[in-house]
C-alpha cells in the first residue's frame, strides 16, 4: 500500500518553513524519509519506528502520530541544499520499502 | 557510510537487446538487494527482491522473464533488461541495507537511466 504524501510541491523562500506530510490507512510498522536531488540517487534522512515518536538533525526534523498512521517532516529555516524531492517510505515485509508519490520541494534565493 | 554502486550510470541501446545493469555493495555484504525503477517526476516503485543464491521475488505486475535478476554473491546483484522497448526506458536504481547501519537505512546506488531508442 503506497503511503500518500501532500502536498505534491511546495516552493519557499531561503529561510521559510516547510511541512510534507505523509499519511497510511493503516498503521505502519516504520516510515523512512529520504531526499532525492535531480538525477541523482535518493538519502536516507531519517527512520521513526515508534507511535509518537519525534526525531531530527539540525534543522530537519520529523514525528510519527500515537497511531503510526501520519508522519510529518519539518523543515525549518530552509536553505538553498534542501531543494529536491522527498519521499516517505514505508515497509512492506523485511527491509522492502514502499515510497510514496514523493514531494517536490524547491528553495529560492 | 556504507556505499552501494551500480554499473553503468547510463546506457543507450537499441530496441529489442538486452541490457545488463550491476549492483555492488562495496564494503558489505549484502544478502539482500531490491531494484526500484523511476519514470521521470514519479515515485521509486519496487520491482524485486533479489536474494543472494536464490530466485528473486518480482513484485505484482512486474515481468520476471523481462527483468531478470541474478545475486550470485554477497556483493553483486545483476539486472539484465531482456528485449528492451522504448516503454523500458526509466531510472533503475538498486539499494541494500548495510548490517551494521541504522535499523532499516537503505543505501542507494547512484542509478543507472536507461535509453531504450
Amino acid at each position: 500500500q503506497q503511503p500518500v504524501q501532500s502536498p505534491q510541491a511546495v516552493i519557499l523562500r531561503e529561510g521559510e518553513d516547510a511541512v510534507i506530510n505523509c499519511s497510511s490507512s493503516k498503521a505502519l510498522y516504520s516510515v523512512h524519509w529520504y531526499r532525492q536531488k535531480h538525477g541523482e540517487a535518493p538519502v536516507f534522512l531519517m527512520i521513526l519506528l515508534k507511535g509518537g515518536e519525534q526525531k531530527g538533525h539540525e534543522k530537519i526534523s520529523a514525528s510519527f502520530n500515537e497511531k503510526k498512521q501520519q508522519s510529518s517532516l519539518y523543515l525549518t529555516a530552509s536553505q538553498l541544499s534542501y531543494s529536491g524531492t522527498y519521499f516517505c517510505g514505508t515497509e512492506w515485509g523485511a527491509q522492502k520499502l514502499v515510497f510514496g508519490q514523493g514531494t517536490r520541494l524547491t528553495i529560492n534565493p | 557510510g556504507a556505499v552501494v554502486s551500480q554499473h553503468p550510470s547510463w546506457v543507450i541501446c537499441k530496441s529489442g537487446t538486452s541490457v545488463k545493469i550491476e549492483c555492488r555493495s562495496l564494503d558489505f555484504q549484502a544478502t539482500t538487494m531490491f531494484w526500484y525503477r523511476q519514470f521521470p517526476k514519479q515515485s521509486l516503485m519496487l520491482m524485486a527482491t533479489s536474494n543472494e543464491g536464490s530466485k528473486a521475488t518480482y513484485e505484482q505486475g512486474v515481468e520476471k522473464d523481462k527483468f531478470l535478476i541474478n545475486h550470485a554473491s554477497l556483493t553483486l546483484s545483476t539486472l539484465t533488461v531482456t528485449s528492451a522497448h522504448p516503454e523500458d526506458s526509466s531510472f533503475y536504481i538498486c539499494s541494500a541495507s548495510h548490517p551494521g547501519g541504522i535499523t532499516g537505512e537503505l543505501f542507494f546506488g547512484e542509478g543507472s537511466r536507461l535509453t531504450v531508442l
